[in-house]
């Protein structure tokens, strides 16, 4: 069963306007949601997750249980934010493994 | 932080070949690590889950005798690609949960081609 959707396989904002990636998920229990990048030939590293409620890089990303997404966002894309995002979804009873997304591939246009 | 390396960082083989790629957790401890892999504009696909000491765990459809894996300590597991052809070609990253404290830490990853 799919757990973790991201809609947008590509996006392309111009630098300096709002941007938000979509990740919705389906999961019975209380999930852990992550953010992960992977700038151009880089490893893929931790960016957000819900628990710590906190802003890094500018990104936000508020767990909306109702509606069952994890929408990352930013006020302000800069031409660094280029990269592909993945949502990635873990609980108790998947232990250690995550769910990923497809991904979305974000372009900033200078 | 939490670090892990995953060696080597690509490389190239021809068919019919066996290819080994490490991923060593370098300053924690790790009972569990994931190797996934990833075709050209897909997800991350878990291939499987590698325990300290025992038998992995394969994820349904990846051939447990193609994609060997060895986690022999709780710093370092290994998978092999046995007899590697063409459609193995994909990027393979391993990722490992520390013991104690919160994190999943994700090497750097392997791509691998086969000709």
């Amino acid at each position: 069963a799919q757990r973790v959707t991201q809609p947008e396989k590509l996006l392309s904002v111009f630098k300096g306007a709002p941007v938000e990636l979509k990740c919705n998920y389906s999961y019975s229990g209380s999930p852990e949601l992550f953010w992960y990048v992977q700038y151009s030939r880089q490893r893929l590293q931790l960016l957000l997750r819900h628990i710590s409620r906190e802003s890094i890089k500018g990104f936000t990303a508020d767990l909306n249980k109702g509606e069952t997404s994890f929408h990352l966002k930013k006020p302000f894309a800069q031409e660094e934010d280029s990269a592909m995002y993945y949502c990635a979804l873990s609980g108790q009873d998947t232990g250690n493994q995550f769910y990923f997304g497809t991904g979305t591939s974000l372009t900033v246009i200078p | 932080g939490a670090v892990v390396s995953q060696h080597p960082s690509w490389v190239i083989c021809k068919s019919g070949t066996s290819v080994k790629i490490e991923c060593r957790s370098l300053d924690f401890q790790a009972t569990t690590m994931f190797w996934y892999r990833q075709f050209p504009k897909q997800s991350l696909m878990l291939m499987a889950t590698s325990n300290e000491g025992s038998k992995a765990t394969y994820e349904q459809g990846v051939e447990k005798d193609k994609f060997l894996i060895n986690h022999a300590s709780l710093t370092l597991s290994t998978l092999t690609v046995t007899s590697a052809h063409p459609e193995d070609s994909s990027f393979y990253i391993c990722s490992a949960h520390p013991i104690t404290g919160f994190g999943y830490t994700f090497g750097s990853g392997t791509r691998l081609t086969v000709v």
